[in-house]
């Protein structure tokens, strides 16, 4: 059974603070990693990651993949308040399409 | 519109009547998933159209959760019969058949059956 598994489960840091989100995944006919934000509403598309070593970044948000070990870790640098949310990770396979397989997330508040 | 519409946002529902949930998916998306998000947890695929076609339904929980897509844009998902343990979430999200294009999601709809 497909299954990806994120830590910590939660996290309280305070503003200015760098964060690791981790996320381990072992599942059949791999493709891809994906990150999302989740507020209270819509998953919010962060990053894909498809090969390994290469890091992706996008402000103060970066991510890396790693396909020997099967997992990928999100970064986030000088964090704010605005952070706050949960981090889905999931992975994404080569049947139904490229369905994805969640973990459950880790819930991250940002204090001021 | 520009992202993903799905609607009712909120549902509320007395255990055993039926319930249907809409998806508006963004144009030109050929792709199109539904996901069920319980509380605390990340959400778990349902179902996935590829235009009309319904490719793959494995994650549907029981035979009283249908899906269509009739013209392979709006899809509803049909809960029959419901039950407490359908209250959750359900998100649709929509993409490009190009599998290196991510998937892209609605606020989805907070299903609640008393």
């Amino acid at each position: 059974e497909d299954k990806v598994v994120q830590s910590p489960l939660s996290l309280v840091v305070h503003e200015g603070d760098t964060v690791t989100l981790n996320c381990s995944y072992e599942v059949t006919n791999f493709r891809s990693l994906l990150w999302y934000k989740q507020e209270k509403k819509a998953p919010t598309f962060l990053f894909m990651l498809t090969s390994s070593g290469i890091e992706k970044k996008s402000g103060r948000l970066s991510s890396i993949l790693d396909k020997k070990e099967l997992f990928s870790i999100l970064n986030i640098t000088a964090t704010q308040t605005g952070d706050s949310a949960v981090y889905l990770c999931a992975a994404a396979t080569h049947n139904a399409g490229n369905m994805l397989t969640f973990g459950g997330g880790t819930r991250l508040m940002v204090k001021p | 519109g520009a992202g993903v519409s799905q609607s009712p946002r909120y549902k509320v529902a007395k255990r055993g009547q039926d319930v249907a949930l809409r998806c508006d998916p963004i144009s030109g998306h050929v792709s199109l998933f539904w996901y069920q998000q319980a509380l605390g947890q990340g959400p778990e695929f349902l179902t996935y159209f590829q235009n009309e076609a319904q490719l793959d339904k494995s994650g549907l929980p029981s035979d009283r959760f249908f899906a269509e897509r009739p013209e392979g844009s709006v899809s509803t998902l049909k809960i029959q019969r419901t039950q407490q343990e359908d209250s959750a979430v359900y998100l649709c999200a929509s993409s490009y058949r190009d599998p290196n294009q991510p998937q892209h999601f609605g606020d989805g709809t907070r299903l609640s059956i008393l």
